[in-house]
């Protein structure tokens, strides 16, 4: 089944503590990009990615990391959380940036 | 920067009826795409419709219909014969070529029996 993988689904942890949220994608797409959802500001996009090696940044990249060593894999890196960074993250991903993109379950975080 | 509008936050609709979702955007570009993305609350977000720019005929899914208005940059999506199931949050975002998609901040659609 084609899809879009993200883990873990839900996550609380603390200030500070590192943590990487995984994306992998198994429909050999281009393009992903990871999205922060929160209440009444919609989704805005944190990174995204063209290609292998090639990350760009979205409209909210402060306090997060991307690396794409691989074409099916797109992790999100948060090297110091803070409580703002609270949220829902969507990793997405299609053929090419301007076609469908096909968006994960989700990722419930919370930083106390 | 691009910017998205979506003027109601809320809408309801019976069940049947029809109901249009207004959106605005702002852009400088002249090739690009948008769409209407819908999210039960499931989370999952669900592409509803999409629109290439220079496409002049406006896009039609089933019973999902934009209004593209690409001079006043305007992309609304009308729902005809709304259902039960329809009930959810919208967003329109917009997304020039190879490049990032910008949402706008949703509208919660609420449909009534």
């Amino acid at each position: 089944e084609a899809q879009v993988t993200q883990n873990p689904r839900y996550l609380i942890t603390v200030t500070g503590k590192k943590l990487t949220v995984t994306c992998s994608q198994n429909m050999n797409h281009e393009y992903m990009s990871w999205y922060r959802q929160d209440p009444g500001l919609g989704l805005r996009q944190i990174y995204y990615s063209m290609n292998v090696e090639v990350t760009d940044k979205g409209d909210v990249p402060e306090g997060y990391k991307v690396s794409r060593k691989e074409k099916r894999n797109f992790p999100l890196i948060l090297e110091s959380p803070s409580p703002n960074q609270t949220s829902l993250y969507f990793c997405a991903s299609s053929p090419q940036g301007l076609d469908e993109q096909f968006f994960g379950p989700g990722t419930r975080l919370t930083v106390l | 920067a691009q910017t998205v509008t979506q003027s109601q936050p809320e809408m309801s609709v019976q069940e049947a009826e029809t109901v249009t979702l207004s959106c605005t955007y702002d852009t400088s570009e002249s090739d690009y795409y948008l769409f209407w993305y819908k999210q039960p609350p499931s989370r999952q977000m669900i592409l509803v419709i999409r629109q290439e720019a220079y496409k002049q005929q406006n896009a039609t899914e089933n019973r999902f219909s934009v209004n593209f208005q690409k001079a006043a940059k305007s992309f609304s999506l009308k729902i005809s014969d709304s259902q039960l199931g329809d009930a959810a949050m919208y967003f329109c975002a917009y997304s020039p070529r190879y490049s990032t998609l910008t949402f706008g901040k949703g509208t919660m659609l609420l449909v009534s029996p």
